[in-house]
């Protein structure tokens, strides 16, 4: 079956830097998106992956290993208003290409 | 501001009724995304259309239906409806079919619908 996971919830202190890792099985690979959601809000685009490496947007970076299943989302420099849910989201091969979601990891920033 | 929109914002009804949101897609996005989400729950796809044809399908209930008119705006229609039905409902817009692997989807401020 294909499969996102990602942990449930993290804690960070504003200031440092956060890790928030996704594992995926999916049936092909053909691109990795983050999305950011505030609570009642609408997600919000981060950023892609297609290739192995990392992705450097401002205080964000996105990593990807194919051959790993696995990619991750580094935020730099937290901010209180990064507090809100983080979702992996996998594009595979069938089911006409559509996006596998993850269930989005929630991060609560503290002072 | 994704320059995709939402109608309405917020929706109240009760059971056993019918509803239609409306969504309109970014100026030159030929793809329309259905999601729900439910209270703390991930977002689950219901139905994507392109360019006028229903392209996949997710978990969509019988009782649900969407169709996307020749302007490309898309309306999805909720019948029947159920305390279980209570959520957010969003829709996105990408550029072409998704089968880009490049295709982002960008998404519209949701509509919020509450069952009584």
């Amino acid at each position: 079956g294909q499969n996102i996971d990602q942990p449930t919830e993290m804690t960070a202190t504003e200031g440092a830097i956060v890790q928030i890792n996704c594992t995926y099985q999916t049936s092909g690979f053909n691109g990795l998106f983050w999305y950011q959601q505030h609570a009642g809000e609408a997600p919000t685009f981060l950023s892609y992956n297609v290739l192995d490496g990392l992705e450097e947007k401002g205080r964000f970076s996105s990593f990807l290993s194919r051959s790993k299943g696995y990619s991750y989302l580094l935020l730099k420099e937290l901010q209180m208003k990064d507090s809100a849910s983080y979702l992996c989201a996998v594009r595979g091969m069938d089911s006409n290409y559509q996006l596998i979601w993850g269930a989005g990891t929630k991060l609560i920033i503290k002072p | 501001d994704s320059g995709v929109t939402q109608t309405p914002k917020h929706l109240i009804t009760a059971t056993g009724q019918r509803v239609t949101l409306r969504c309109s897609p970014r100026s030159g996005d030929l793809s329309v995304y259905w999601y729900q989400q439910s209270l703390d729950q991930g977002l689950q796809f219901l139905i994507q259309y392109y360019n006028g044809e229903e392209r996949a399908k997710g978990n969509i209930l019988e009782r649900f239906s969407a169709q996307q008119f020749p302007d490309l705006h898309s309306e999805l229609n909720l019948s029947s409806l159920e305390l279980g039905d209570s959520a957010l409902y969003f829709c996105a817009s990408s550029v072409v079919s998704g089968t880009g692997s490049t295709d982002t989807q960008y998404f519209g401020p949701g509509t919020r619908l509450t069952v009584l």
